[in-house]
């Protein structure tokens, strides 16, 4: 069972542009979860999904950012006009239904770096 | 709204030591507490998590301990080895109800051989 996967693993992007970012979530998985984690800062919660639905958003910013998770296929976390201070690393989660809610499996994180 | 803070932020031991990290947390209304791992350039690995009935739970070398009513929580690493170097994350719900973590900055751990 391949665990959560995340792409690019690396993105470059310059002022204005778009980034977006893929998370495929576990197999069995109906939950996706989206972090930040700025340098020297601590991991933040941004976007809790479930399939096409948005649970909690309340740590994504209001402005530039959104997150959607399909019916069909992985989750997308998409940041428009990028600036400087998006360059961070984003990880997403995932985790099965029901009480197993509370154990959340990591992917690798993409970085993203603003130019 | 939970602050989670771990002391110390970074650590440096000899290979064989024991070692204790801590995390202390603001909202002891809590169900569980995790304990994960970060190396360098990877995700989050988790190492143990404490429901909020138990006192502790072990893993291994390792040995999580949970306080609520202080709102502490312990990570013990026995004969540290240098492969135990990484980042260690505390994570506690945001909230009662909550599956949303709040997660401390870390400890950094150095073992050298």
């Amino acid at each position: 069972n391949a665990g959560v996967m995340q792409n690019p693993r690396h993105l470059v992007r310059r002022r204005g542009q778009e980034a977006r970012l893929r998370c495929s979530p576990m197999k069995g998985h109906s939950h996706v979860y989206w972090y930040r984690q700025l340098p020297e800062e601590g991991l933040k919660f941004m976007v809790y999904l479930q399939k096409e639905n948005i649970i909690d958003e309340s740590g994504m910013p209001k402005e530039r950012f959104s997150a959607e998770f399909p019916k069909e296929g992985p989750s997308i976390l998409r940041i428009q006009q990028v600036v400087r201070g998006d360059s961070a690393a984003y990880f997403c989660a995932s985790s099965p239904p029901g009480l197993a809610q509370e154990t959340q499996y990591f992917g690798p994180g993409t970085r993203l770096l603003v130019l | 709204k939970q602050e989670v803070t771990q002391i110390p932020a970074a650590l440096s031991v000899p290979e064989g030591e024991n070692l204790v990290l801590n995390c202390s947390f603001t909202d002891s209304a809590i169900y569980n507490l995790q304990w994960f791992r970060q190396d360098p350039g990877k995700g989050l690995t988790s190492l143990l998590l404490i429901q909020s009935s138990q006192r502790e739970q072990t893993s291994g070398r390792l040995n999580a301990s949970l306080d609520k009513s202080s709102g502490r929580s312990t990570l013990y690493i026995a004969a540290s080895q240098p492969g135990d170097s990484a980042t260690y994350l505390c994570a506690a719900p945001t909230s009662g109800g909550s599956y949303i973590p709040t997660f401390g900055r870390g400890t950094s751990l150095i073992v050298h051989p």
